[in-house]
């Protein structure tokens, strides 16, 4: 049981918007940055977030991140079908230790 | 261009023993963390651990200390992962990750292919 509590799962149709939050504590998200990542069975997780609500290069702008006290959200608009995969909040604190939340299976119907 | 390349598949039995690797290229592997990653079946991502290749510095999560051993050789740019006995349940993806800091923050921002590594009793 991650520290990080995510909904297991969420849908929505295509082209439609959908949020996936990630709850903490003021000891983890309330104090450290949330990164935010999507994974494809079968292939390498990728980085989506960073530093909150920052997006690495070649990341569209579909995909946004932000933060709130003890809480993150990571919002998709636009869904498309190849959006279909886990997405999973992280954090590291100062002692470098990181922590994942259980992860949301994103369905785009 | 970073990369991180990671052994094959391993079919073991309970009991043996195993390491895997994790091979980067494209940037100055000494100068990053390398973490290590595991998902067990149907299950979500759980961090392990991490270490600096430069000084072999190296943390664990406390569920994974004392289960596995993480470490580096910095002449051929490699991390690896080793168990000195498997367990059926060690079954799992194992995936490497470069753990970029910052002084505030840190994230993992490039990942390997991921190894399997399936353990029969």
């Amino acid at each position: 049981q991650s520290v990080l509590t995510q909904p297991p799962s969420v849908s929505a149709a295509p082209g439609q918007k959908v949020t996936i939050s990630c709850s903490g504590s003021s000891s983890d998200i309330g104090n450290n940055y949330v990164s935010w990542y999507q994974h494809l069975p079968g292939t390498a997780p990728k980085l989506l977030i960073y530093d909150n609500n920052k997006r690495p290069s070649g990341i569209p702008d579909r995909f946004s991140g932000s933060k709130s006290g003890t809480s993150a959200t990571l919002g998709i608009t636009g869904l498309q079908t190849g959006d279909e995969a886990d997405y999973y909040c992280g954090i590291w604190d100062s002692d470098l230790r990181g922590v994942f939340g259980g992860g949301t299976k994103l369905t785009v119907l | 261009e970073v990369q991180l390349v990671q052994s094959g598949a391993e079919v073991k039995k309970s009991g043996e023993s195993l390491k895997i690797s994790c091979k980067g290229s494209g940037y100055t592997f000494t100068s990053y963390w390398i973490g290590w990653v595991r998902q067990m079946p149907g299950k979500g991502l759980e961090w392990m651990g991490i270490i600096f290749p430069s000084d072999s510095d190296t943390t664990y999560s406390p569920s994974f200390q004392g289960q596995v051993t993480i470490s580096a050789d910095r002449s051929i740019s490699t991390a690896y992962l080793q168990w000195s006995s498997l367990k059926a349940s060690d079954t799992a993806i194992y995936s490497c990750a470069r753990l970029y800091c910052t002084r505030t923050s840190c994230y993992f921002d490039y990942w390997g292919q991921g190894t399997l590594v399936t353990v029969s009793s």
